[in-house]
Formats: structure tokens, C-alpha cells, sequence
């Protein structure tokens, strides 16, 4: 079945450290994102790529970073400039940037910066 | 500008009993669309429903129906005769794909309805 699968499931990190966090899709999806989920504050775009090779800034960028060489494959690298990293990260796909189109989300990664 | 409310921020309900979530949108655009999104406690989002703002039909699926009425930018969310199962936080998002949209077609979420069943 195609999906998107996130990885690790739990993280945990020491502060002053850069985290990857992996997410790969088989749904031949153009459109990839980044959201950050803090307890009831609903989710917030961090990065999005609508191609390979491009990606752009969502509404909280900083202190994370991104890239999109492959269509499948669109990782988030938390790193050490991100002030408050502690969250709930979910990565999603979409057929195309239409906002038509609906989101295909994975299962997310918590992590917690010790 | 384009902001999506959901004013309950959490819902407790005995089984079998109806519960209705609140959407409230705001948005500048005439095209644009509305999605409800499910988060079980595993945490992966699920999709329910997607409407567009020519659509006002209401519409079900078995004990789950959605209310849209454009006059008062409200698209409500009605579970009858709920169930454990049904314990979630529910998202309500809006993307605006007209003249205000540009091509990123991004998302805005509301910030969740959380939604206790017991049994």
C-alpha cells in the first residue's frame, strides 16, 4: 500500500545537536511539507518543495533546514539554532501544490530536546 | 486574511450521544476550499471531507455529516451517535485557490478540536 513513512517514531536529543528527521513516500506525490504540532496550536508549515530540487520557507523556518534530491525523499534537519525544538513533526504529500488537492500524512516524529 | 477558528477546544461526550464541532473560516477569496482532518492518538492525520466553496450541499457518510454555509463562513461537524472510536482531535483547514491564493495552495489549520468519548 503507498503511504508516507516517518522516521525515527520518538527522538530524543541533547541541546546544541542537529537531528534529521526522514520521510519517504511511494505515492508518486510532487508536493511535499513540514509541520510542526505544539499542544493546542494546531499545525504550522515549516518548509514545503512542490519539485524536486526546490523547496521554500513556510511560516516558521528558522533554525530548520530541508532537501528535496529525490521525489520520494524529503528530510528535516532540526539543528542547533532552533530555539524550542521540543514538538510533534509530521511530513505530508500531495499529487500537486493545488490547494485542491488533498494531504497524505505520515504516523509523525516527537521529538524531545533533553 | 485567511484564518480558520475552531472555538471548542475540547468536547467530552458519553457514548452514543451527537456532538457537533465548530469551523469558523475567514478569507478573502471567492474559490477556496475546506477540509476536516481526524487525529487519532497514534497521531497521523486522516482525511474525512473536502468542499469547495460552490458546494454548499451538506453532506453524510454514515454517522458523520458536515454543515457548510457560506452566509455565516461556518463548515460544522456533526458525529451522531458517537462512539470510542471517535476520540480525536479533529482539524478544519481552508486553502484559498483563487485570486488571494497564489499557487502555493498552503494549508491553514485550525488549532484542533479534541474530543473525549467515554463510554
Amino acid at each position: 500500500d503507498g503511504g508516507i513513512t516517518q522516521s525515527p517514531k520518538y527522538l530524543f536529543r541533547k541541546e546544541g545537536q542537529n537531528v534529521t528527521l526522514s520521510c519517504e513516500q511511494n505515492l508518486n506525490h510532487d508536493a511535499m511539507y513540514w509541520y510542526r504540532q505544539d499542544p493546542g496550536q494546531g499545525l504550522r508549515l515549516i518548509y514545503y518543495s512542490q519539485i524536486v530540487n526546490d523547496f521554500q520557507k513556510g511560516d516558521i523556518a528558522e533554525g530548520y533546514s530541508v532537501s528535496r534530491e529525490k521525489k520520494e525523499s524529503f528530510p528535516l534537519t532540526v539543528t542547533s539554532a532552533q530555539k524550542n525544538p521540543t514538538a510533534f513533526y509530521l511530513c505530508a504529500s500531495r499529487r500537486g501544490p493545488s490547494g485542491a488537492n488533498v494531504l497524505t500524512f505520515g504516523a509523525g516524529s516527537r521529538l524531545t530536546v533533553l | 486574511a485567511q484564518k480558520v477558528t475552531q472555538a471548542q477546544t475540547e468536547i467530552s461526550v458519553v457514548e452514543k450521544e451527537d456532538v457537533t464541532l465548530d469551523c469558523v473560516y475567514e478569507t478573502r477569496d471567492t474559490t477556496y476550499y475546506l477540509f476536516w482532518y481526524k487525529q487519532p492518538p497514534s497521531g497521523e492525520l486522516v482525511f474525512l471531507i473536502r468542499r469547495n466553496s460552490f458546494d454548499e450541499q451538506n453532506e453524510i457518510s454514515g454517522r458523520y455529516s458536515w454543515n457548510f454555509q457560506k452566509s455565516t463562513s461556518s463548515f460544522n461537524f456533526t458525529i451522531t451517535a458517537s462512539q470510542v472510536v471517535d476520540s480525536a482531535v479533529y482539524f478544519c483547514a481552508l486553502t484559498e485557490v483563487g485570486n488571494y491564493g497564489g499557487s502555493q495552495g498552503n494549508l491553514i489549520f485550525g488549532k484542533g478540536t479534541k474530543l473525549s468519548v467515554k463510554p
